[in-house]
């Protein structure tokens, strides 16, 4: 696609409650990131997907969180028994090969705004 | 690990010029990028630094030190457009090579 398409755009979900977010990043682009970001807060790193390799799953905060990449291009962010805490925007990333010395630019999506009621 | 400090809030006028200072601390450094990020919206590429020096882009303007773990951005002839959070985000890994962002800076243009 043109550019990284996240949905949904809002959710609002019961504490307690599982959600998914989904992301579908940049055609072509083998690396992906999700990051969350609180109101006001700055962007936390939380998952990097790159080509087939193992992800790097440091910045997940609990082990309620978890996240998948099928077939090499769609990603999956699955919260399981929210908490109100987990209120924040998740916003994907896309880069062509990963960021480094070659200077791969990494392009966000629009960015999920969860709210656990 | 890292450790990435920037200014929690700046102001300035119209016309004006302002730098955005960026220190950090990363394992396995591959380069720093700054971000620009308006309210309610997701961040926007502005810059790329890997050897040390200035790169000019523009009114954008980025330098980066390597030997001391420090960045700018120099924004020139500011717009009111320019009020903004600006994000500095080093390259950190050996292996796998991760962005991690600062806490940025939120800019305030006034008239």
């Amino acid at each position: 696609g043109a550019g990284v398409s996240q949905s949904p755009s809002n959710k609002v979900t019961e504490k307690g409650k599982d959600v998914e977010l989904r992301c579908d990043p940049i055609s072509g682009h083998t690396a992906l990131y999700w990051y969350r970001q609180s109101l006001g807060q700055g962007l936390e790193f939380l998952i990097y997907f790159q080509g087939n390799s193992a992800p790097d799953k440091s910045g997940l905060p609990s082990d309620r969180f978890s996240a998948e990449r099928t077939g090499g291009s769609v990603s999956t962010l699955t919260i399981q028994r929210t908490q109100q805490e987990d209120s924040a925007v998740y916003l994907c990333a896309s880069s062509l090969r990963g960021t480094g010395l070659s200077g791969n630019t990494i392009y966000f999506g629009e960015g999920s705004w969860l709210t656990v009621v | 690990g890292q450790n990435i400090d920037q200014p929690t809030e700046m102001t300035a006028t119209e016309g004006a010029i302002v730098q955005i200072n960026c220190t950090y601390q990363t394992s396995g450094f591959n380069g720093l990028f700054w971000y620009q990020q308006h309210a309610g919206e997701a961040p926007t590429f502005l810059s790329y630094n890997v050897l040390d020096g200035l790169e000019e882009k523009g009114r954008f303007s980025s330098f980066l030190s390597r030997s001391k773990g420090y960045s700018y951005l120099l924004l020139k002839e500011l717009q009111m457009k320019d009020s903004a959070s600006y994000l500095c985000a080093p390259c950190q890994g050996t292996g796998f090579q991760k962005l991690v962002f600062g806490t940025g800076t939120r800019l305030l243009v006034s008239p």
